[in-house]
């Protein structure tokens, strides 16, 4: 069974600083790996999307790894704004018969960026 | 494009008490539909997906279920609530790669 882990599981960092918030997911034979924002009592929204194939997508100041061998992927995110808070949370699908596909979530990386 | 809704926004109820909570999809059709639960310090816990009408899968064994009745309509549902079912419920439809995800309904149960 897939386990996803995210740390930190907090992180609170100064305006404009750069960070790199980690997930790291137990059976390496995935399709993708998928990073989402959460701001409180809100909806997930997903930030990038990273096939098996790919090693890195880059969405304005946001880049995203993935090392399939190692099961780890990282969300750098340059020059960190107030705005960034919110909670990051990085998932991967296992595909079912049923012609459908999971999702199994981190618990999430809660950040915060002081003015 | 592609709209998710999920009502009501924020729910109490008595341990006990019936629920019903819904998600309907708008420009799309024959979406993969799923329903997740967010309880504290628990993460995102899949609860019941949709591959078509009156198709349902359950992922964990609950006083929870859920039901399709229309194509992009999707409901979860419980006769008795417990103290345990309290959280944040999260409906999403999925395209091949991705999934979609609705505001949530949080649910308090007293």
């Amino acid at each position: 069974k897939q386990e996803v882990t995210q740390i930190p599981a907090a992180l609170s960092v100064p305006e404009g600083e750069n960070l790199v918030l980690n997930c790291s997911f137990t059976d390496s034979a995935i399709y993708n790996l998928q990073w989402f924002r959460q701001d409180p009592g809100k909806g997930l929204t997903s930030l990038l999307l990273i096939q098996s194939s790919q090693r890195e997508q880059t969405s304005g100041r946001l880049n995203a790894s993935l090392d399939k061998s190692s099961g780890r992927s990282t969300l750098y995110i340059a020059a960190s704004q107030p705005g960034d808070s919110a909670t990051y949370l990085c998932a991967v699908p296992s595909y079912s018969g049923a012609g459908s596909y999971q999702l199994t979530f981190g618990k999430g990386t809660k950040l915060s960026v002081i003015p | 494009s592609q709209t998710i809704h999920q009502w009501p926004a924020t729910l109490v109820q008595p341990v006990g008490s019936p629920l019903s909570l819904e998600c309907t999809v708008e420009g799309t059709s024959n979406p993969n539909l799923y329903w997740y639960r967010q309880a504290a310090g628990r993460g995102l816990q899949l609860l019941f997906y949709s591959v078509g009408i009156g198709q349902i899968s359950s992922e964990v064994p609950q006083n929870l279920s859920a039901s399709r009745p229309q194509d992009r309509q999707f409901i979860l549902s419980s006769k008795k609530l417990l103290l345990s079912d309290s959280g944040f419920y999260l409906c999403a439809w999925s395209t091949s790669d991705t999934q979609y995800f609705g505001p949530g309904t949080r649910l308090t149960v007293l």
